[in-house]
């Protein structure tokens, strides 16, 4: 059962452009939400995460926005560069005492090229 | 230099064979856990581990095995049970469940 659906799968960005990736969660125990960064050949690296007591969470160019009532979260890359050329993993894990806390479930990617 | 080591970074299995990957963290660290990676898909989890000798089954730990001896080792092996093991595999560890997950470079494991 795949609990979190991430879209789109590819995503083409021209330099200072802005890129969004989106995804929509189905678990209601989930309460937190990671984004991670992965260039080829090499292990995810945790980009921003947020948990569903704020709306909103920036970190230089990179944003967060989550809709609690609507189950989606959203990246948001600023002034893209194409040093941010990756791809891009929502994940969502469940709250103390759940049977999904702790473990990572993790969208399909998405893999964003932005050009010069 | 804190981190996680996996090892090796390619590994090529024949059929019928078990192979064992190596994840190794100094970041004192209770949770570790082990994803596996196929192209166009997100990671799934194999298996995870709380504490030193209790692990526990992910979503897609059949043809897999673990243990978890020492707190900074978690061992994955990929038995002949494992129907379709060619893949990336990720190793990954966390202060405790729900928080912050560090991952180490991964191992390529083929089929040949």
């Amino acid at each position: 059962q795949q609990q979190v659906k991430q879209s789109p799968q590819s995503l083409i960005v021209q330099k200072g452009g802005i890129s969004i990736i989106n995804c929509a969660y189905e678990n209601t125990a989930f309460d937190y939400f990671p984004w991670y960064q992965q260039f080829p050949g090499k292990g995810p690296a945790l980009l921003i995460a947020i948990r569903p007591d704020v709306s909103e969470k920036k970190e230089g160019r990179f944003t967060i926005s989550f809709n609690k009532s609507a189950k989606q979260f959203s990246l948001h890359i600023m002034d893209s560069q194409p040093g941010d050329s990756a791809t891009y993993f929502c994940a969502a894990s469940g709250r103390a005492g759940g049977t999904s806390y702790g473990k990572l479930t993790f969208g399909q990617g998405t893999i964003l090229t932005v050009h010069p | 230099d804190g981190g996680i080591t996996q090892s090796p970074k390619y590994l090529f299995r024949k059929e019928g064979q078990n192979v064992t990957l190596s994840c190794e963290q100094n970041l004192n660290h209770d949770a570790m856990y082990w994803y596996r990676q196929d192209p166009g898909q997100g990671l799934r989890l194999i298996y995870y581990s709380q504490i030193v000798n209790d692990f526990q089954k992910g979503d897609i730990a059949e043809g897999y095995s673990v243990s978890r001896e020492k707190k900074e080792s978690f061992p994955l092996t990929v038995t002949s049970a494992q129907k379709n093991p060619t893949a990336f595999y990720l190793c990954a560890s966390s202060m405790d469940r729900g928080t912050e997950a560090f991952f180490g470079q991964g191992t390529r494991l083929t089929v040949v």
